[in-house]
């Protein structure tokens, strides 16, 4: 079965700190794919991130970096020099090939405070 | 259209009555799914649609819910009598084609009182 677990339900750090949201699924399926989304306080689900289950190199887009670690079946995010408009809630997801749903975690609330 | 665009934003129905939420998607994406999403909740998984057919409706509580989407592009989420316990965000997303990552609406907020 399925599923993805968000241990943090809510981080507050000084802005400018670097944070790191952890993120741990279950699969039984050898292919599959790894999310992130981000939900500011408007409501709408960003898209951060996909990766597939063969490519484990760690991904790094300006302030946001992912590890991806298959041997603990982790896919953490850090955010390097947060600001305040990174408060939100983040959330990881996992969807098997062949399957099309996306199971979503209960999310981490961030807050970037000033 | 430019994103997924759902309507109403908004939606306050009394407890027993028939409700329908909208989804419009971005032009050309063939996939289409609805979540659900409540307060402190991860979305959790409605329907999905490839074209037309309901490629999976495993997610659907009961059959109070039913989805359609009859030309391939708008979709229509139905709740028949409608219980407190369906308040929550309704949320749609949409993708080019299956397997690709999904552009999300702003959602329906709904409150069943």
């Amino acid at each position: 079965a399925q599923k993805v677990t968000q241990a943090q339900t809510e981080i507050s750090v000084v802005e400018k700190e670097d944070v790191t949201l952890d993120c741990v699924y279950e699969t039984r399926d050898t292919t599959y794919y790894l999310f992130w989304y981000k939900q500011p306080p408007s409501g709408e689900l960003v898209f951060l991130i996909r990766r597939n289950s063969f490519d484990e190199q760690n991904e790094i887009s300006g302030r946001y970096s992912w590890n991806f670690q298959k041997s603990t079946s982790s896919f953490n995010f850090t955010i390097t020099a947060s600001q305040v408009v990174d408060s939100a809630v983040y959330f990881c997801a996992l969807s098997e090939a062949g399957d099309d749903k996306i199971i979503f975690g209960k999310g981490t609330r961030l807050h970037i405070l000033p | 259209g430019a994103g997924v665009s759902q309507t109403p934003s908004n939606k306050v129905t009394e407890k027993g009555k028939y409700v329908e939420l909208r989804c419009d998607p971005i032009s050309g994406h063939t996939a289409l799914y609805w979540y659900r999403q409540s307060l402190g909740q991860g979305p959790e998984f409605l329907i999905y649609f490839q074209g037309t057919g309901a490629a999976d409706d495993s997610g659907l509580p009961n059959d109070r819910f039913f989805a359609v989407r009859p030309e391939g592009s708008v979709s229509t989420l139905k709740i028949q009598r409608t219980e407190r316990g369906d308040s929550a965000v309704y949320l749609c997303a949409s993708s080019f084609n299956r397997g690709q990552g999904y552009t999300f609406g702003s959602g329906t907020r709904l409150t069943v009182v």
